[in-house]
């Protein structure tokens, strides 16, 4: 079945330091895939997306790149932020899985 | 805009209760979902809905049920609460074509229902 994996966290950094979150996934057909953003105390947000293969989805000076030979889709900034801190969820769909799968989640807290 | 709207935010149940979680969505969206979100960890899926009469277990089905009666609403409901039920529910909505062709749906979540049972 469909599934995706994240590197654990927690991941801490100093403000203005490079992100690199990683996400692999295993899915049948032909998956869209997503990075969800968690604030303390709020739900989901979408942060990025991408459809198909070499797309780059990018949001707030996020980035990420679907990668089909590496099944891979990691999240990248340049120049992280103390707001920038929260959970990360990378996250795939696929027409005939017909729903979401969601990994496991990565808390990134972020210093001045 | 509403968006997914959850009713309560907040409750505490007693071991052996009942409780119907409310989600309502006004984005015409055919997908639904409910996932909990236990501490420190990461969403599981619990049911989902394709359409309106249609509704499919997810990972942790056991414990709830569902009913998708209109596009709108897609209610949770707990029979008999349990500690191992403790959680963050949250509801979603998405739009998908489906079948084989490729998907571009962005889920929408509402804010949460945190729930205790004691």
């Amino acid at each position: 079945g469909d599934s995706v994996t994240q590197m654990e966290g927690p991941v801490t950094l100093s403000e203005e330091a490079f992100l690199t979150i990683n996400c692999t996934y295993t899915a049948t057909g032909y998956p869209s895939l997503f990075w969800y953003v968690q604030y303390p105390g709020e739900g989901l947000q979408l942060l990025l997306k991408a459809t198909k293969a070499d797309d780059k989805g990018s949001n707030k000076g996020f980035e990420a790149t679907y990668r089909k030979e590496t099944t891979s889709f990691h999240l990248e900034k340049g120049s992280v932020q103390v707001s920038d801190s929260a959970v990360y969820f990378c996250a795939l769909h696929t027409g005939t899985a017909s729903k979401l799968t969601f990994g496991t989640g990565t808390r990134l807290q972020v210093t001045l | 805009n509403a968006g997914v709207t959850q009713t309560p935010k907040f409750r505490i149940l007693k071991i052996g209760q009942s409780m119907t979680l409310q989600c309502t969505q006004d984005m015409n969206h055919n997908y639904m979902y409910w996932y909990r979100q236990d501490p420190g960890m990461g969403l599981k899926l619990i049911y989902y809905s394709v359409g309106a009469g249609i509704t499919d277990k997810g990972e942790v089905p056991n414990g709830y049920n569902v009913s998708r009666s209109t596009t709108e609403d897609f209610p949770l409901r707990l029979e008999l609460a349990a500690p191992s039920q403790t959680s963050v529910y949250f509801c979603a909505s998405s739009y998908s074509i489906g079948g084989e062709r490729r998907s571009n749906t962005e889920a929408f979540f509402g804010q949460g229902t945190r729930l205790t049972v004691v």
